[in-house]
């Protein structure tokens, strides 16, 4: 079985300051992790994606996240938030049973205040 | 290279009622998924097709349906239309069934009253 959490449904930051979104996940396999970031009224597009390859990994829009098996972790960070960040992200997880159907945490907005 | 497209991007239909909900594949993928995304939360997996047949089904009663055809577009019928089937539905594709990189439509977003 595989599962994600997303800690806290809003974030809340200034523009310029750091962004950090939180994502726990349980998988009894090494997992495929992804984050998604949904615009209002679009689909999801894809930021990053972690296939076990390097731990740190960089997406588009400047955003990256950092695989911690120890932590079960794939937080997604940014530097500095730009008002066009602000979206809803979901972050999900996928690989378990050997399947590649993704299970998607209930998903964290982002606001970006000026 | 065109992208996943969905229709119609809008609908409203009554309890009861059956509803058909159409995606074309981007090119050159041939698996499909849907999933159903009510507000506020994460999308949920329906089902997947892979070249014409069922590859994988989520938690889902029966009259939640699907096609895929010969050009890997694909349809999610629902019947017996519920208040609670009111969400986004969304479409992926994806070179193969073995891929798990996904690529979205931009949903249709169907009300029921």
């Amino acid at each position: 079985a595989q599962s994600v959490t997303q800690l806290g449904s809003h974030v809340s930051v200034s523009e310029g300051a750091l962004v950090l979104l939180r994502c726990n996940y349980s998988s009894s396999v090494p997992p495929y992790l992804f984050w998604y970031v949904q615009y209002p009224n679009q689909g999801l597009q894809l930021l990053l994606k972690y296939t076990s390859a390097a731990t740190l990994v960089k997406g588009i829009n400047g955003f990256e996240a950092e695989f911690k098996k120890s932590e079960t972790s794939f937080h997604l960070t940014k530097p500095s938030a730009h008002m066009s960040d602000a979206a809803e992200y979901f972050c999900a997880v996928s690989g378990s049973g050997g399947s590649y159907i993704p299970t998607f945490g209930r998903g964290t907005s982002l606001i970006v205040h000026p | 290279e065109t992208g996943v497209t969905q229709s119609p991007t809008h609908l409203i239909k009554t309890r009861g009622q059956q509803v058909t909900l159409r995606c074309s594949s981007q090119s050159g993928h041939n698996t499909v998924s849907w999933y159903q995304q009510a507000l506020g939360q994460g999308p949920q997996f329906i089902f997947q097709y892979y070249r014409e047949e069922e590859n994988g089904r989520g938690n889902f009663p029966p009259r939640f349906s699907g096609l895929q055809f010969p050009n890997y577009s694909s349809e999610l019928n629902v019947n017996a239309l519920e208040l609670d089937d009111s969400a986004l539905y969304l479409c992926a594709s994806s070179q193969d069934r073995g891929s798990y990189e996904q690529y979205f439509g931009p949903g249709t977003r169907l009300t029921v009253t």
